[in-house]
């Protein structure tokens, strides 16, 4: 069984520049998740999609969007990068009926300049 | 509207000695409750869960965590700590049926001293 992947590992954008993060989804899970985790910070729910809709998002702007693909991987983008987005971008999948078992990928650090 | 709240944002105990990270929720509805654990430059583990069943969860590692209604608390224990146990330790909520995502405390960093 494989986890949950993200790509890449580390990215290095300036200001203004636009980015997308990209995550595959542990084997058979349909819910996908981001969160951001700023440095010495927990983690903050960025949105949810599930079935290719997004269905549900925490208090983000819209400059932070996401896809979700038939195999249930998933894209986070950031247009207009700003100084305060570099954090830890983490990526979780689980089941729609399992909604309490939720999974973690190792994080995309993103440092704005 | 859900909120965490993790009382320490440092703890230090010797190793052998009991573990104990304080966590306080706030919620409308009874929820889910977790316990994540994060080593440096890695993702979040899941330590154990609270889902509505016995009240005393345990997990991995040894920890354990007993949900208490009447205090809104989700407090981690481990008897015995171990050098390796030293990283940081999220306490997290769900609302039931919501696609809210969890939400987390600030972190706990737990230092072992040998």
């Amino acid at each position: 069984e494989t986890g949950v992947t993200q790509s890449p590992t580390h990215l290095i954008k300036t200001r203004g520049q636009q980015v997308t993060l990209r995550c595959s989804s542990q084997s058979g899970h349909n819910t996908v998740s981001w969160y951001q985790q700023a440095l010495g910070q927990g983690p903050q729910f960025i949105f949810q999609y599930y079935r290719e809709e997004e269905n549900g998002r925490g208090n983000f702007p819209p400059r932070f969007s996401g896809l979700q693909f038939p195999n249930y991987s998933s894209e986070l983008n950031v247009n207009a990068l700003e100084l305060d987005d570099s954090a830890l971008y983490l990526c979780a999948s689980s089941l729609a009926a399992q909604e309490y078992e939720q999974y973690f990928g190792p994080g995309t650090r993103l440092t704005v300049t | 509207a859900q909120s965490v709240t993790q009382l320490g944002s440092h703890v230090s105990v010797s190793e052998g000695a009991l573990v104990l990270l304080r966590c306080n929720y706030s919620s409308s509805v009874p929820p889910y409750l977790f316990w994540y654990v994060q080593y440096p430059n890695q993702g979040l583990q899941l330590l154990l869960k609270y889902t509505s069943a016995a009240t005393l969860v345990k997990g991995i590692n040894g920890f354990e965590a007993e949900f208490k209604k009447s205090e809104t608390s989700f407090h981690l224990t481990k008897p015995s700590a171990h050098m390796s146990d030293a990283a940081e330790y999220f306490c997290a909520v769900k609302e039931r049926g919501g696609a809210d995502g969890l939400t987390f405390g600030k972190g706990t960093h737990l230092i072992i001293q040998p």
